[in-house]
């Protein structure tokens, strides 16, 4: 979806490098999202934030840190790279549920492959 | 079909058949589920979303039911074309919390 952005689109890097990984959206939602997809698996959520002033650890958050520098933008760091983060890293967005209602439908990026050597 | 939690599985349908891929959840407050497509190197793209007060919603040449007395999502895709072939997932939601995603059905349309 181009209104959901990711930077880089792939990456090598090596055991104990710090790494980035960006999000950037357009569609004006308040929720953004980070997860990993191993082969053969499900997505695996590792932090959301459904504020610019809100960060919540997902299930696999261990190794990871996350910043939300604007309501558009939201990225990922991987701060001493291991091999088994080695995956393939998805940005999505989502709009706030209506009051009483339920968690809005979420908008995914392409994708970032990432290698850890 | 597919749980919150299990292997991948896969389906083979012929083209011009009706596939129906299946999911169990595990959250009986769950609200809100979703199915999502995935082609093979792009993101998830939504597909269809019932909410839980709901059992059957329709959309174009897909429906999805929700049966919650045994906690079981299923979708349905009529007329299966060669470009349906795709990783199916479901995902469950409850208001004010992420998606539960599952681990995808794989569905292969053959000619």
């Amino acid at each position: 979806d181009a209104d959901v952005t990711q930077t880089p689109r792939n990456r090598i890097t090596k055991t104990g490098k710090r790494i980035m990984l960006e999000c950037s959206q357009t569609k004006g939602h308040d929720r953004m999202y980070w997860y990993r997809q191993d082969p053969g698996l499900g997505l695996q959520l590792i932090y959301y934030s459904f504020d610019v002033k809100d960060i919540n650890k997902g299930e696999i958050s261990d190794g990871y840190s996350v910043s939300r520098q604007a309501q558009a933008k939201f990225s990922l760091s991987l701060e001493s790279a291991i091999p088994n983060q080695t995956a393939l890293y998805f940005c999505a967005t989502s709009a706030s549920g209506l009051a009483g209602g339920s968690t809005d439908t979420q908008y995914f990026g392409p994708g970032t492959r990432l290698t850890v050597l | 079909g597919e749980s919150v939690g299990l292997h991948l599985p896969t389906l083979s349908v012929q083209e011009g058949d009706n596939s129906i891929i299946n999911c169990a959840y595990s959250n009986s407050a769950s609200d809100y589920f979703i199915w999502y497509k995935q082609e093979s190197g792009k993101g998830p793209q939504f597909i269809i979303d019932i909410r839980s007060n709901m059992d059957k919603r329709q959309g174009q040449r897909v429906t999805v039911l929700l049966n919650k007395t045994v906690k079981h999502l299923s979708l349905q895709i009529a007329a299966t074309q060669p470009g349906d072939s795709a990783v199916y997932f479901c995902a469950e939601g409850l208001f004010g919390y992420a998606l539960n995603f599952g681990k995808g059905t794989s569905l292969l349309v053959t000619p």
